[in-house]
């Protein structure tokens, strides 16, 4: 039970470039979200999936779109990385009923240049 | 909307010493609320939870929590310190009334422990 995987760990990319965050979790959790995180600046949520075939933004979600390719798997898409969108990404998924903590991936440090 | 204080950026304490965390919360209805904990380099780990009930709520690795609604506060307490205790730690709130049932995090409190 790996519980929430994160590929890739690191990745620099330049201005302009695209690139696509994979996550899966293998706990059959109903909900998948997408944070950011940033010195000084906790975590901010960038789109969510409440369930299968779901898909909605959160607080920051300019410059990214999501997938939501099953109940496993969750992607965050950069479709022209800018500087401003260098941080840690991290996933996290939710129990469908009866729980309201998220369980969190490693994370994906990217940086733009 | 919800929201998350942690006025604390940076705490040291010495090793074998207690620990006390603050948290203050803002939300409108019955609060559902969550300590993390993320060391170097890692992913968040969920410490403890409060969702109803007794209002000192025990975690992983010997951390309590008490929530006090008069105060809207749910501050973090160890009472021994231990150097594998240094991380960063986040409050957060969970928004029941959205759809996203989002956390809302505050800005972490980031420990360093003296041998």
């Amino acid at each position: 039970n790996a519980g929430v995987t994160q590929t890739p760990k690191f990745q620099v990319l330049k201005t302009g470039q695209s690139m696509t965050l994979q996550c899966a979790q293998d706990m059959n959790h109903n909900s998948m979200y997408w944070y950011r995180q940033d010195p000084g600046m906790g975590l901010r949520l960038i789109y969510y999936s409440a369930s299968e075939g779901t898909t909605d933004k959160g607080e920051v979600p300019n410059g990214y779109n999501v997938s939501r390719l099953n109940k496993r798997e969750f992607s965050l898409r950069l479709e022209s990385a800018a500087p401003s969108q260098t941080s840690v990404y991290f996933c996290a998924s939710k129990p469908g009923q009866g729980g309201y903590e998220q369980y969190f991936g490693p994370g994906t440090r990217l940086t733009v240049t | 909307a919800q929201s998350v204080t942690q006025p604390d950026i940076h705490i040291t304490v010495s090793e074998g010493a207690s620990l006390e965390l603050r948290c203050n919360y803002s939300y409108g209805a019955t609060p559902y609320l969550f300590w993390y904990v993320q060391s170097p380099g890692q992913g968040l780990q969920l410490l403890l939870k409060y969702f109803s009930g007794d209002t000192l709520v025990q975690g992983i690795k010997g951390f309590e929590a008490e929530f006090k609604r008069s105060q809207s506060s749910f501050n973090l307490r160890k009472p021994s310190v231990h150097w594998s205790d240094a991380a960063e730690y986040f409050c957060a709130v969970v928004d029941t009334g959205a759809g996203s049932y989002q956390l809302t995090f505050g800005k972490g409190t980031k420990l360093s422990v003296i041998p």
